[in-house]
């Protein structure tokens, strides 16, 4: 238990499906990311949020659309997907952004499973 | 039609023996260096960090070894277990932004 839940776990959804991505952090973190991890790619950083507000889009296209209504809550709005954004998505969090003597280091969320048809 | 995935190299170690894990990164001006581990179905799981001047730290049972010059990090694994088998993954990073490597897959042989 890493202290970052994602729901769902797994998702199929159709090319013109809405769907939405949710995560909770329950550590007090303030700095929230989204992050991509597919079969052909390193983890790849998609969006980051700094005391609710957006710090980061990683040149993400607009049908992935982030949502941050407080620092503890983090959603992933889903519309108009194309078979090759199937991907686990990972939502992490940590106590800031990183800078000064912070690592940034990252608390991970177990991912949800994203299957595109 | 088929998917072709990353091609993750593998290290296979025999249980109770050292493992290192290496990594190459790109960029000399990062700040500070993480490895990351991750077991099947999960999300990654931060194991030990370095900053940027530091050469070598330690924790429980691993060692990381940073290689400025070289741009070069290591994992070193004691009396590696079955539990320690997942995807290792060295990260990069600078002020919060991390960029993370292809991973590494250890799998322990009992």
């Amino acid at each position: 238990e890493t202290g970052v839940t994602q729901t769902p776990r797994h998702l199929v959804m159709g090319m013109t499906n809405k769907k939405s991505l949710k995560c909770e952090q329950h550590l007090g973190h303030n700095a929230m990311y989204w992050y991509k991890q597919s079969a052909k790619k390193p983890l790849e950083l998609m969006f980051v949020y700094n005391f609710k507000e957006q710090t980061e889009n990683n040149s993400v296209p607009s049908r992935f659309s982030p949502e941050c209504p407080n620092s503890s809550h983090l959603f992933l709005h889903l519309h108009t997907l194309q078979p090759e954004d199937s991907a686990l998505y990972l939502c992490a969090s940590s106590q800031d952004l990183g800078t000064g003597a912070n690592t940034g280091e990252l608390f991970f969320g177990e991912g949800s499973r994203l299957t595109v048809l | 039609g088929e998917s072709v995935g990353l091609h993750l190299p593998t290290l296979s170690v025999q249980e109770g023996d050292n493992s290192i894990i290496n990594c190459a990164y790109s960029n000399s001006a990062s700040d500070y260096f993480i490895w990351y581990k991750q077991e099947s179905g999960k999300g990654p799981q931060f194991i030990i960090d370095i900053r940027s001047n530091m050469d070598k730290r330690q924790g429980q049972r691993v060692t990381v070894l940073l290689n400025k010059t070289v741009k070069h990090l290591s994992l070193q694994i004691a009396a590696t277990q079955p539990g320690d088998s997942a995807v290792y993954f060295c990260a990069e990073g600078s002020s919060y932004k991390l960029i993370f490597g292809s991973g590494t897959r250890l799998l322990v042989r009992p």
